[in-house]
């Protein structure tokens, strides 16, 4: 079956900017989470989604954001981009705890 | 606070040397423990989950069990594809705090050499 759908693989940002990440779970699956991963940080949680609900949030600025559609595909969106947000963006698909399986990851550079 | 811990940071083995890896956890009410391989620029890739202390599971050359405080990655004859980046996290029985959210370990770099 296919795996986590992550697009783009790789963005470069300028500061100021704002971007949109796109994640397709697994089918069948309804909840979506995403991380930030940072050499320094290493992986953090960013939010839940399941049904189109943000049911967890983790502690990241308010230039944060996500929403779930109704086929549980989720997009994740950062305004005013920093540099400090250069990462490596990671969603995570999964059955209500089951299991989370990751996608391969959007590298976001922010110059 | 909750946290997870592992040990070491770095580790280089031959072909052939066994060893663990050890994730160490202070946390209230686990409901799962997670562990991930990581190979760079790529995403997490499931390996296994405990949900009890004194569960063990393996696949090929792994082995990981656990206990109330701590699981352990048994790499048996470790081969140089088994190079890459082992992560622990784990998942909380905390309600709508815990939705979702995985709390990592900062991983342990694998190194095997032929």
């Amino acid at each position: 079956k296919a795996g986590v759908t992550q697009t783009p693989r790789y963005l470069i940002k300028t500061r100021g900017q704002q971007v949109t990440l796109s994640c397709s779970p697994i089918s069948g699956h309804r909840s979506v989470s995403w991380y930030q991963q940072t050499p320094g940080q290493g992986l953090q949680f960013l939010f839940e989604y399941f049904s189109e609900t943000q049911r967890n949030k983790g502690n990241f600025p308010g230039r944060f954001s996500g929403r779930q559609f109704s086929n549980s595909r989720s997009e994740m969106n950062v305004s005013t981009l920093e540099l400090g947000d250069s990462a490596l963006y990671l969603c995570a698909s999964s059955l209500e705890g089951s299991g989370y399986t990751f996608g391969s990851g959007t590298r976001l550079t922010v110059v | 606070e909750d946290q997870v811990t592992q040990s070491p940071e770095a580790l280089r083995l031959q072909e052939g040397e066994s060893s663990s890896l050890n994730c160490s956890y202070t946390v209230s009410g686990l409901r799962g423990l997670f562990w991930y391989r990581q190979d760079p620029g790529k995403g997490p890739e499931f390996l296994f989950t405990l949900y009890s202390a004194g569960e063990e599971k393996e696949k090929e050359r792994l082995k990981a069990t656990l206990t109330k405080k701590e699981s352990f990655l048994h790499i048996t004859a470790p081969k140089p594809e088994d190079s890459a980046t082992y992560l622990c996290a784990v998942l909380l029985n905390a309600g709508g705090t815990s939705y979702g959210k995985l709390t990592f370990g900062q991983g342990t770099i694998l190194t095997v050499h032929p």
